[in-house]
């Protein structure tokens, strides 16, 4: 199985804070590699496909970017609704494999 | 309104079957692959089990095989979940997710992601 590792595992940025968050995982995903968020009680929601495409709807401060085996997710400008987990998937082989997830609060 | 709505969780002891339903509305049911994804309570995200649009191919992780079997029945515009053998491990909420393919710039083949999730049910495993 592929492995999925990303980090930080926790942050607390200020509002209006640029935010990195890196997935890499255990062998070549080539950019099949999606973000998701998810708040606390809900479902996640997409937010990134394929690398770097932004799913319809998602605001344009989300960013994706990589491939192979080194991917990030940036937040270009922390909003308060972005307080969520975010996780990143590989679907370039069975099974389908999530990130540990990535906790962004707010300071 | 395009939405995915689970049912079927609830509390049972080790070694019992519970069957997980998911109703689909709002859009053509029959041309999507669906999938099952779960959630243990405060962890991560784990996909379980994913269906061809006909229900001719299946696929499940390994801790579920031979347990677990998913269906679908397009007419009703519903996807199953039966579970089997149940253990403590299997203790999460349970999401349906519709699958959505999609062709990856600079690859040869498409790629795959999940663009509508339900609520998700709670499934306990527990004595």
């Amino acid at each position: 199985d592929i492995q999925m590792t990303q980090s930080p595992s926790s942050l607390s940025p200020s509002v209006g804070a640029r935010v990195t968050i890196t997935c890499r995982t255990s062998q070549n995903i080539s950019r099949y590699l999606n973000w998701y968020q998810q708040k606390p009680g809900k479902a996640p929601k997409v937010l990134i496909y394929a690398a770097f495409s932004l799913q319809s709807g998602v605001p344009s401060r989300f960013s994706g970017s990589g491939s192979g085996t080194d991917f990030t997710l940036t937040i270009s400008s922390l909003q308060p609704e972005d307080m969520a987990t975010y996780y990143c998937q590989q679907t370039y082989s069975d099974p389908w494999t999530f990130g540990q997830g990535t906790k962004v609060g707010i300071k | 309104e395009v939405q995915l709505v689970e049912s079927g969780g609830d509390l049972v002891q080790p070694g019992g079957s519970l069957r997980l339903s998911c109703a689909a509305s709002g859009f053509t049911f029959g041309s999507y692959w669906m999938t099952w994804v779960r959630q243990a309570p405060g962890k991560g995200l784990e996909w379980v089990a994913n269906i061809k649009k006909d229900g001719s191919e299946k696929y499940y992780v390994d801790s579920v095989k031979g347990r677990f079997t998913i269906s679908r029945d397009n007419a009703k515009n519903s996807l199953y979940l039966q579970m089997n053998s149940l253990r403590v491990e299997d203790t999460a909420v349970y999401y349906c997710a519709r699958d959505r393919f999609v062709m990856v710039q600079g690859t040869t083949k498409g790629g795959w992601y999940f663009d509508l999730w339900g609520r998700g049910t709670l499934v306990t495993v527990s004595s």
